[in-house]
């Protein structure tokens, strides 16, 4: 039962256009959001989070969408950038608990071509 | 500060063998993570262990269990090995909401 989902295996751009990653999920007792990006031999980076009360958080070149009646986030580089190359991972934390447990999508790698 | 070390690297056994990995977490943080990334999928979450208890669990079996020490440390050990726990496993620490990975211990089970 993936529920979390990321449709899109791979993804290649050219240096300085925008990047669009998606994301969809199945369950709407997700507190927040998060965004991972993983370089080969290290472990996962964190990139950028969103609650669920929020539609938008932005933070530099990366802005992250949520779209709750789709329940559905995208995560947009502007400019892309030749070291954003690496896979990324969308991640839900469901509600409630003490525990910070992520549930993460299969991920998606990004090229981004010179 | 070193962040989240993670030993061994790498390790390969044979079937039915039993593994102990090894997570040191990043200063200040008391909480600690597992989780096993199968080759092409994202990380699965095993458990998480706070003031040394296990505070959570996935949908993993009893072979799979852990321990942490009182300086927040952790293992995770791992019984009766099968060809299908061939991963990266991964380590988290963290306060209360961001979590930081260490590299990941990949095991390779023969």
């Amino acid at each position: 039962d993936q529920q979390v989902k990321q449709n899109s295996p791979s993804l290649s751009v050219q240096e300085g256009r925008i990047s669009i990653l998606n994301c969809d999920y199945t369950n709407s007792m997700f507190d927040y959001f998060l965004w991972y990006k993983k370089y080969p031999a290290e472990g996962p980076t964190f990139l950028i989070s969103i609650s669920s009360i929020k539609d938008k958080n932005e933070d530099g070149r990366f802005t992250v969408f949520l779209n709750k009646s789709a329940k559905h986030l995208s995560l947009h580089i502007v400019p892309s950038q030749p070291g954003d190359s690496a896979v990324y991972f969308c991640a839900a934390v469901p509600y409630g608990g003490a525990t910070n447990k992520l549930i993460f999508g299969t991920g998606t790698l990004l090229a981004v071509q010179p | 500060d070193a962040g989240v070390t993670q030993s061994p690297t790498h390790l390969i056994k044979t079937r039915g063998q039993q593994v102990t990995l090894r997570c040191s977490p990043k200063s200040g943080h008391d909480t600690v993570s597992w989780y096993q990334q199968a080759l092409g999928q994202g990380p699965q979450f095993i458990f998480q262990y706070y003031e040394e208890e296990e505070r959570q669990r996935g949908n993993f079996p009893d072979r799979f269990s852990g321990h942490q020490f009182p300086n927040y440390s952790s293992e995770l050990n791992v019984n009766a090995l099968l060809l299908g726990d061939s991963a990266l496993y991964l380590c988290a620490s963290s306060t209360y909401n961001e979590q930081f990975f260490g590299p990941g211990t990949r095991l390779t089970v023969l």
